[in-house]
């Protein structure tokens, strides 16, 4: 079975510019979430959908970030335009419906310089 | 404020010794608690998840308590080998019916031969 797939693995942008980020969920995962670290902190949670539903969306940092996930399969995670404070590394994790087990992507890599 | 704390320092043990890693939260009323295991350039991999009204849980190697009074869980792994080296992550719920999961910083295992 695969797992969750993040791609790209790492991404350098300049201040200002856009990134999309892409989650693929492991098959027949409904929930998804999106979590962030940053240097040195915890991991955060951003957001969670189900199926193709935002539930809870109250950890996004600001309107400079949009995730999407159309049809209920994979995701993406937009940031735009890109700050420095948003370098860190974004997770992405699903689970099954009723199952508290996530599981987790390798994470993208982000600088923004 | 709420906060979850997990040793900052690094656990430095000997292979075949008892590792205990500690999470203490403030704050929170979790209906569980969960760890995970973080190896560098990956994601958190689910180990274990211990409900509020459970003291104890085990698997293979690995035992995990929860005690709600003293807002404390204690993580110990037995018989430690080297391939146990990771960072150990603890994560609450939130109480929102899903995975929106806070994590402590991590504490990091060292097991040497």
């Amino acid at each position: 079975e695969a797992g969750v797939t993040q791609f790209p693995s790492h991404s350098v942008i300049e201040k200002g510019q856009t990134v999309t980020l892409r989650c693929d969920p492991i098959s027949g995962h409904d929930n998804l979430y999106w979590y962030r670290r940053v240097m040195g902190k915890e991991i955060k949670f951003l957001l969670h959908f189900v199926k193709e539903s935002k539930q809870d969306e109250s950890g996004m940092p600001n309107n400079r970030f949009l995730a999407e996930r159309t049809g209920g399969t994979y995701s993406t995670l937009k940031v735009q335009p890109a700050e420095l404070e948003d370098s860190g590394v974004y997770f992405c994790a699903s689970s099954q419906q009723d199952n508290e087990k996530l599981f987790f992507g390798s994470g993208t890599q982000l600088s923004v310089l | 404020s709420q906060k979850i704390e997990q040793n900052s320092e690094a656990l430095n043990i000997q292979e075949g010794k008892t590792a205990t890693l500690t999470c203490n939260y403030t704050n929170y009323s979790p209906a569980y608690l969960q760890w995970y295991r973080q190896d560098p350039g990956r994601g958190p991999v689910f180990l274990l998840l211990i409900r509020e009204n459970e003291k104890e849980k085990r698997k293979e190697r690995l035992k995990v308590t929860f005690d709600t009074t003293l807002k404390q869980s204690l993580f110990h792994i037995t018989a430690s080998q080297p391939a146990d080296s990771a960072t150990y992550l603890c994560a609450l719920d939130v109480n929102t019916g899903f995975q929106k999961l806070v994590f402590g910083t991590g504490t990091r295992l060292l097991v040497s031969p």
